[in-house]
């Protein structure tokens, strides 16, 4: 069966600081990968998707980036954090051939102070 | 642009009281209508996924319909532990990604 991990859950990162969040997925191979954001109140808002190695799409501008260094890996990360950064991050992934389900990881708690 | 509206917003429930969650959605070319929960703190978890209209899928007290326009998310008799937030989420076009609705925070009480 396939499954998601990310890491880490839980951190709190001071303004400025980089930023590494990573996922990995197991059981299946040529995932499609995503990473989402929930902020309080809103719905999930999709950050960057992948459909293989070193291939990202980004959604929406902002202070974050993506990479894909192998086919089950999925890395978020930023240089110099923003308080606006703060959020939960979710790292997804999901094959044409599951129905084109998407799948979730437990996702990432981010504080930035 | 892919739109989701969720209502109501927020749901309270007493133990044995059913009732119906919405989804309304505008799309260009519909792949997929997805259900999700999520639990405080916790990734969505998967429910069900609707392909065409008129189609219906069941899961313990949970029965999700489809029209041209809009999913309802059909709740049985709910028990405290069906608390969470349901989430809908739309596939479209040739594009694999999902765009959510806001989601509707189900409280049910004893």
């Amino acid at each position: 069966s396939q499954t998601i991990h990310q890491w880490p859950a839980t951190l709190v990162q001071p303004v400025g600081s980089p930023l590494s969040l990573e996922c990995t997925v197991e059981g299946t191979s040529n995932p499609n990968l995503y990473w989402y954001r929930q902020a309080a109140g809103r719905g999930l808002q999709l950050l960057f998707y992948s459909v293989g190695i070193g291939q990202i799409s980004s959604e929406v501008p902002q202070n974050l980036s993506a990479s894909r260094p192998q086919d089950r890996q999925f890395i978020l990360s930023s240089k110099k954090l923003l308080l606006s950064d703060s959020g939960f991050y979710l790292c997804a992934f999901g094959r044409e051939g599951m129905g084109n389900t998407i799948y979730f990881g437990e996702g990432s708690w981010l504080t930035v102070v | 642009e892919d739109q989701v509206t969720q209502s109501p917003e927020a749901l309270r429930l007493q133990e044995g009281e059913s009732s119906s969650l919405n989804c309304s959605y505008t799309v260009s070319g519909l792949r997929g209508l997805f259900w999700y929960r999520q639990d405080p703190g916790k990734g969505p978890e998967f429910l069900f996924t609707l392909y065409s209209a008129g189609e219906e899928k069941e899961k313990e007290r949970l029965k999700a319909t489809l029209t041209k326009k809009e999913s309802f998310l059909h709740i049985t008799a709910p028990k405290p532990e069906d608390s969470a937030t349901y989430l809908c989420a739309v596939q479209a076009g040739t594009a694999s990604k999902l765009t959510f609705g806001t989601g509707t925070r189900l409280q049910v009480t004893l």
